[in-house]
């Protein structure tokens, strides 16, 4: 297995422009997360997906869309790129199982994405 | 407001040496913690997760404990090697309508040196 892959590793982007990061897991996990990691500071919750066609919030969702079309797929969409969005962004997933959600996470290795 | 913090920020041990690191949490309801690994320039990699009802958890030279009541945990590294420099980060869960959610530290960063 692969695991959690994410595309591309690294993109500079300009003001206002828009582009799409790529997420994809062939664990067959039902569960997919977006993060954003900003220097010094923990993880934060983007978007999140329970499974193929569901999708919620996180805790800094503004400036962001998500879809997930497929059960593998969980791309993560900027509109109108700012340069507060300059971050790393990870993407994870984990399985539906383990009492009181003792599964684990799996992250992929990150897009850092710079915003000039 | 759900917060864990970490401590210290960063630290630089002997390679060989033990060292301890520290995470305090104010997360409600509690689901379980977790430590994580963060090599530069990767995503965080699961080293160890606990219920409340679990004070000790290891995995090879890693040892995580929690104490559920001070709402404390600690990972302690045996025999630092050169490979264990990285971040590590404390993650607690907490469980919300349909999906758990994790609340990250800001992790502590590790040098081990010759």
């Amino acid at each position: 297995n692969a695991g959690v892959t994410q595309t591309p590793k690294f993109r500079i982007l300009k003001i206002g422009q828009s582009m799409t990061l790529q997420c994809t897991q062939d664990m067959n996990h039902n569960y997919m997360y977006w993060y954003r990691q900003d220097p010094g500071m923990g993880l934060k919750l983007i978007y999140y997906s329970v499974g193929a066609g569901i999708t919620d919030k996180g805790e800094v969702p503004n400036g962001y869309n998500v879809s997930r079309s497929t059960t593998e797929d969980f791309p993560l969409r900027l509109e109108l790129a700012a340069p507060s969005q300059t971050s790393v962004y990870f993407c994870a997933s984990r399985s539906r199982q383990g009492a009181r959600g003792t599964d684990t996470q799996y992250f992929g290795p990150g897009t850092r994405l710079t915003v000039l | 407001k759900n917060q864990v913090e970490q401590s210290p920020q960063s630290l630089i041990i002997l390679e060989g040496k033990n060292c301890t690191l520290q995470c305090n949490y104010t997360v409600s309801p509690f689901s379980n913690l977790r430590w994580y690994k963060q090599d530069t320039g990767r995503g965080p990699v699961s080293l160890t997760i606990m219920t409340f009802s679990e004070n000790t958890k290891s995995n090879g030279r890693y040892t995580a404990t929690l104490d559920a009541d001070t709402k404390q945990s600690s990972l302690h590294i045996t025999a630092s090697q050169l490979s264990d420099s990285a971040s590590y980060i404390c993650v607690v869960s907490f469980l919300t309508g349909t999906a758990s959610k994790l609340t990250f530290g800001t992790g502590t960063r590790l040098q081990v040196t010759l």
